[in-house]
């Protein structure tokens, strides 16, 4: 299957900083990413849609000045958390669609285990 | 945001034994998805179900797409220690920009 990776697998970062996590697909080109948010023991819970060449799409609720969105290429998009507090601390996990099939799946990266002390 | 209404919440198995869940909604999706997330790691794709009534096998995985799109359910048969882990299904709807809905999870267990 197309593979999605995911940089770097865990962080931890000081309140008030900022963090950036990247989303590549390896073998196929992606028009479209997700990122999502997972706290322990719970689904996943959609936070964008990563559009390639234009503005990411934010699901209702997350903020856009915290969650900073940029796919500037088919294979890449990176999620910027900025001014970073304890309770953003969470797994981030991207998604990718493979724009050159006609098949609708999304393919995960491995994940982000932010904690931010 | 929707979630699915997914089922059992968690499940203690003895290796061998089969087991099921499924996924409802009260609103119908072109396509259901099913997916195995171990600890500290991303979701992996099980199954991909595309038209009503679908039955598909992966292994010892089958999955169906419900006939009314409103559900679908995922049996595993003959368990093994390394099935455990959870179980999400997912739904999507066509012209929702390929966005998925996720259901709570399926935790599963299997006893040596």
């Amino acid at each position: 299957g197309a593979v999605v990776s995911q940089h770097p697998s865990w962080v931890i970062c000081k309140s008030g900083t900022s963090v950036k996590i990247e989303c590549r697909s390896l073998d196929f080109q992606a028009t479209t990413m997700f990122w999502y948010r997972q706290f322990p023991k719970q689904s996943l819970m959609l936070m964008a849609t990563s559009n390639e060449g234009s503005k990411a799409t934010y699901e209702q609720g997350v903020e856009k000045d915290k969650f900073l969105i940029n796919h500037a290429s088919l294979t890449l998009s990176t999620l910027t958390v900025t001014s970073a507090h304890p309770e953003d601390s969470s797994f981030y996990i991207c998604s990718a669609r493979d724009a050159g099939s006609f098949d609708t799946e999304a393919f995960f990266g491995q994940g982000t285990r932010l904690t931010v002390v | 945001g929707q979630q699915l209404n997914q089922s059992p919440q968690s499940m203690f198995i003895q290796e061998g034994e089969d087991v099921s869940m499924n996924c409802t909604s009260s609103s119908i999706f072109n396509t259901w998805l099913w997916y195995k997330q171990d600890p500290g790691e991303g979701p992996v794709l099980l199954i991909a179900l595309y038209k009503a009534g679908e039955l598909t096998s992966n292994g010892r995985l089958t999955a169906q797409f419900g006939i009314t799109r409103k559900d679908s359910f995922l049996n595993i048969s003959a368990s093994i220690p390394s099935d455990v882990g959870i179980y999400f299904c997912a739904g999507q709807r066509r012209g929702s920009n390929y966005k998925l809905t996720f259901g709570k999870g399926t935790l599963l267990t299997v006893n040596p």
